[in-house]
């Protein structure tokens, strides 16, 4: 069975930094697409960042230069490091797998940016 | 990027009614559409990927079609656990984008 399980999340100050890992069980992280997708509370769903297997990196307008999304093949685990955070980062971050056709989610971290 | 245009944004129904939300993209995705149900603090729940394919566990009453731009959503006969808002999400390229959401609401 797959599993995506994401830790990390928290509260942090405006301008503070975050990394966020997402380990995976029942797939290989470095064989598939693996993503970030976030929620801010009482919006909808909105696409971060995203790795493809060969290693290429993609990041949405609003957080590039921030935002960086990477993995650590020896530990099955995908990463969001966070830098110079802002109010509107606040969310839950959701960690997303290709998986064939298909795409398996995690259950989310939240992320509160707050003085 | 991408744009998904769902509708309609709210929906009232009695059980047992069907229920159709339509899901239209600004480009040609293929089939690389998925339909999302989401309760209140829960993560999103996978019910159809490939824009026709049912996820594993998903009950039958639930059905998607449609390829290219024009995609849907049917809910055959509604039952009181899928009163929930519902995402169209396109995958074809990397920057994903999603439908602004339907909340589905009992009449």
């Amino acid at each position: 069975e797959v599993q995506l399980v994401e830790s990390g999340g928290g509260l942090v100050q405006p301008g503070g930094s975050l990394r966020l890992s997402c380990t995976a069980s029942g797939l290989t992280v470095s064989s598939n697409y693996m993503s970030w997708v976030r929620q801010a509370p009482g919006k909808g769903l909105e696409w971060v960042s995203m790795i493809y297997s060969g290693g290429s990196t993609y990041h949405a307008d609003s957080v590039k230069g921030r935002l960086t999304i990477s993995r650590d093949n020896s530990k099955n685990t995908l990463y969001l490091q966070m830098s110079n955070l802002r109010a509107e980062d606040t969310a839950v971050y959701y960690c997303v797998s290709g998986y064939g056709n298909s795409l398996k989610w995690g259950q989310g971290t939240l992320v509160t940016v707050s003085s | 990027d991408i744009q998904m245009t769902q509708s309609p944004s709210t929906l009232s129904a009695y059980e047992g009614d069907r229920v159709t939300i339509t899901c239209r993209a600004s480009q040609n995705i293929d089939s690389w559409l998925a339909w999302y149900q989401q309760r209140p603090g829960k993560a999103p729940k996978l019910l159809i990927y490939k824009a026709s394919s049912l996820e594993s566990g998903v009950p039958s009453r639930f059905s998607g079609s449609g390829s290219g731009t024009e995609f849907t959503l049917t809910i055959t006969s509604l039952q009181p656990d899928d009163y929930a808002t519902y995402y169209c999400q396109q995958y074809n390229i990397y920057m994903w984008t999603f439908g602004q959401g339907t909340k589905v609401e009992i009449k």
